[in-house]
Formats: C-alpha cells, sequence, structure tokens
C-alpha cells in the first residue's frame, strides 16, 4: 500500500531532551516535506527535500534539523525541543516531474508535546 | 511573503445545504492552488487548478479558480455528515518549491 509513515504518532518529553521523529514513503518520491500545525496558524511548513542530500528551509525552521540521505526517509530532529514545539506534526511527499510539485501525501502525524 | 486567506473560519450547516467555502491569495508567480480535506488525522488531496475559469468536479464537490481576482471558491452540494471536516487551501509559487496553507475553513453538517 502506497503510503507515508511516521513515528512516533505520540509523543510527551522534557524540554530540551533531544528528539527524533521518523517518516518514511515508498512511493519512490522526490519531494518530501515536514510541516506543523497550530490552531489559528494552518499548516506551516518546517523544512523540505527536493532530493537526496538537498534539503532547504521552510517557513518556520528555526529548532529544527532534518536530513535526507536515502529516498525513502526524512528524520526531523529537534536537538533541544521547547514548549513552543509542542504542536502537531505532519511529514509529506509528493512525485516531482521537472520543477513543479504535485499534491502531496500526507502522513499520519505526529501530536508531540513538551513539557 | 505569500499569503493565503480562507473563510469563513467556521460553518455549521443542515445536511443536504449547499457550502460555499472561499480562498483568496497573494503569491508571486503564482503556480498552482490545491484543495484538502482533513479529517481527524491527515490532510487529503481534492483538487488541483492551475488555469483561471476551469472548474474541476469530483461528484459533490467542485472547484474554480479566478486567477484575475486572485480566490478560488471550493462547492460542495446536497451535504453529507462525512463532509464535516477542515478544508484547507493552498498555493505553490514558480521558483519556491512549497506549499503555503490558509488556516483552514472548519465545516459541520448536522444531520
Amino acid at each position: 500500500e502506497a503510503q507515508v509513515t511516521q513515528n512516533p504518532r505520540y509523543l510527551i518529553t522534557v524540554t530540551g531532551k533531544k528528539l527524533t521523529v521518523t517518516c518514511s514513503q515508498n512511493m519512490n518520491h522526490e519531494y518530501m516535506s515536514w510541516y506543523r500545525q497550530d490552531p489559528g496558524l494552518g499548516l506551516r511548513q518546517i523544512y523540505y527535500s527536493m532530493n537526496v542530500e538537498v534539503t532547504d528551509k521552510g517557513d518556520v525552521p528555526e529548532g529544527y534539523k532534518v536530513s535526507r540521505k536515502e529516498k525513502r526517509n526524512f528524520p526531523l530532529i529537534l536537538e533541544s525541543p521547547s514548549p513552543n514545539q509542542t504542536s502537531l506534526y505532519f511529514c509529506a511527499s509528493s512525485p516531482q516531474t521537472g520543477p513543479k510539485v504535485y499534491e502531496q501525501y500526507f502522513g499520519p502525524g505526529t501530536r508531540l508535546t513538551v513539557t | 511573503e505569500d499569503k493565503v486567506v480562507q473563510s469563513p473560519l467556521s460553518l455549521v450547516v443542515h445536511e443536504g445545504d449547499t457550502v460555499t467555502l472561499n480562498c483568496s491569495y497573494e503569491v508571486t508567480n503564482f503556480r498552482s492552488l490545491l484543495w484538502y480535506k482533513q479529517e481527524k488525522k491527515a490532510p487529503t488531496f481534492l483538487f488541483m487548478l492551475t488555469s483561471s475559469g476551469i472548474e474541476k468536479k469530483s461528484g459533490r464537490l467542485s472547484s474554480i479558480l479566478d486567477k484575475k481576482e486572485l480566490f478560488s471558491i471550493l462547492n460542495i452540494t446536497a451535504t453529507q455528515t462525512g463532509d464535516s471536516a477542515v478544508y484547507l487551501c493552498a498555493v505553490d509559487a514558480f521558483g519556491n518549491e512549497k506549499l503555503t496553507f490558509g488556516t483552514g475553513t472548519r465545516l459541520t453538517i448536522i444531520p
């Protein structure tokens, strides 16, 4: 089944404790992206990746890191989480031909709480 | 900075009614506008519009884009309780490989 998977789905952690949220897609998509969703602010892009070893900042990259060592995986790393990073996180991927970003397929979401 | 504004923020109607959701945008080098439906979890793709005046239709849902006036509408006819969701609008631009989302319209259908 074609899908985007994220782990964990729920995480409660404490300020400053490094964490990684994994994202994997089995559709051979070139483009992958991370979003956070907060009430009243909608979906905001954190980082995106056009292909392996190519990553770029989105609208709200501060406090986050990503890597794209393989096409299928795009982990999101919070080196020192803070309470303002409490949010619902979505990973997404899309096929890409040339410069065009097609509709994105979203993972199930990770609800992160930082206390 | 690219901007997407959706209205209304929230809408409650009775089953069988027709609803119109609005999305206006300001974006440099507009390429496409996308609509998503978000129920309790991840957004799912509905439509992508790239040309002005073109209507996309899927069953009871339809959408039109006005590139001159910089807005799109999503119409749902004969609404059902399963249409209850948050509807998200997003735009993307040439040379800017990311989507900018609006905050969404929460639609609630009362049986």
